[in-house]
This record gives structure tokens, C-alpha cells and sequence, in this order.
């Protein structure tokens, strides 16, 4: 079975440019969270998705966004991209909230 | 609020012998308490997890770990290490309050030396 895959794996943008992040969950999984993770530290909480409706956010400015779609795929959003948003991106998923979190190998995105 | 804390930014073993990897947490309830090991240029693979039952949970790639409630400690061990453990390792713990999510620490990096 495929695990968890997301696109693109490294994107390389410019400051104020926006950034579309892809993810695909293993197959019957309905959560989906994202991660950030900085270069030497651990994964920081984003947001997380279930059946389709945001269930958390982590403590992100609104330039950060998502959405889950009905095959429970999902997309982050990133506006008006800042040097510190140079990170690894990272999507996990789970059948339920007392299972483990299965994730992907990240996008490692850069910002110039 | 929901933390873990990893000591130790670096341990380092010889092949062969035991490894322990530190973790301690803080929650309000019960621990929904895992271990993550993360590789180079690669995303987090899961090792173990505890959420009730025996206080010693084994995992994956002869991995262990031992909960223990009095101390709040979590720490990832192994008997016999191998060089190939080499990597970075990242208690987390479950925040299953109004956000249900999961808090990392912010990893320890394990060399197993040959």
C-alpha cells in the first residue's frame, strides 16, 4: 500500500510569492494534519483536517491555509512568503485520533 | 498545556551496547505518549506509541520503550545498538484538548558509533 505522498518534494520561491502544497493520505485515511519543521528543531503544528472540516490550528499567522478535499486529499497554502517560511513541510494522516500519525516525506520549501 | 522535553541533543553509543533516548512529559489527563525517528531528507517514521496498559511498549526495529507515570518519563531504548540507528529521534505526545494534535520535542540526534 502507498503511504502518505506529497508534491511537489522541493519548490523554490521568491519573498511575497504565494505556495501551493499537495498531500495524499494512505488510502482510508480521513485526518490529515501539516507540520512545519525548521532546520534543528522538531515538527510544529499547523493545522489538522477530519472528514473534510478543520478540527486544530497551530499558532500560524492567516498567510497559512488549508483545505481537505472529498477524497481527502489536501492542500496548504502559504501567502506572501517571508525568509522564515523556508522550512520542511511536512503532512501526516491517520484513521483516528488515538492512532498513530503516518508521515510523508515533506517539501522542503525555499524562500530567496 | 501539553510538552514533552528531550534532555539531550546528541547521545552517542558504541555498536553493541544499549542505548536510552530521554523523554519527559507534561499533560493534563491521561499520556497519548510516541516516538518518532527521522532519517535525513526524509519525513518521520513511527516507532512505538503508549496509551494504556503495560508500561513497557515495544516497537518497531527492536525498539522499547518504558512509561513511567511517577517520574513522567517516557525514554526510548534499545539493548544492543546498531550503527544503522544512527539518526534523529523525537518523543511527541497527543494534545487531545481543543486542538487534536501532536507536540514534539525537538528531537535528539543518536550517532551509534562503530
Amino acid at each position: 500500500d502507498a503511504g502518505v505522498t506529497q508534491s511537489p518534494t522541493h519548490l523554490i520561491k521568491t519573498r511575497g510569492q504565494h505556495v501551493t502544497l499537495r498531500c495524499s493520505p494512505i488510502s482510508g485515511h480521513k485526518s490529515v494534519s501539516w507540520y512545519q519543521q525548521v532546520l534543528g528543531q522538531g515538527p510544529q503544528f499547523i493545522f489538522q483536517y477530519y472528514e473534510k472540516e478543520e478540527r486544530g490550528r497551530g499558532n500560524f499567522p492567516d498567510r497559512f491555509s488549508a483545505r481537505q478535499f472529498p477524497n481527502y486529499s489536501s492542500e496548504l497554502n502559504v501567502n506572501a512568503l517571508l525568509l522564515g517560511d523556508s522550512a520542511l513541510y511536512l503532512c501526516a494522516s491517520s484513521l483516528s485520533s488515538n492512532q498513530p500519525q503516518h508521515f510523508g516525506d515533506g517539501t522542503r520549501l525555499s524562500i530567496l | 498545556a501539553q510538552s514533552v522535553a528531550q534532555p539531550e541533543d546528541q547521545v552517542n553509543v558504541a555498536e553493541g551496547n544499549p542505548l536510552t533516548v530521554k523523554c519527559t512529559y507534561s499533560v493534563s489527563g491521561n499520556p497519548y505518549l510516541f516516538w518518532y525517528v527521522q532519517y535525513p531528507n526524509r519525513g518521520l517514521q513511527f516507532l512505538l506509541k503508549y496509551i494504556t496498559g503495560d508500561n513497557l511498549v515495544k516497537g518497531s526495529y527492536g525498539f522499547e520503550a518504558e512509561f513511567n507515570k511517577s517520574q513522567t518519563s517516557f525514554h526510548l531504548k534499545k539493548p544492543s545498538a546498531l550503527v544503522s540507528d544512527s539518526a534523529l529521534y523525537f518523543c511527541a505526545v497527543r494534545d487531545l484538548s481543543r486542538d487534536d494534535k501532536i507536540i514534539f520535542g525537538k528531537g535528539t540526534r543518536l550517532h551509534i558509533l562503530p
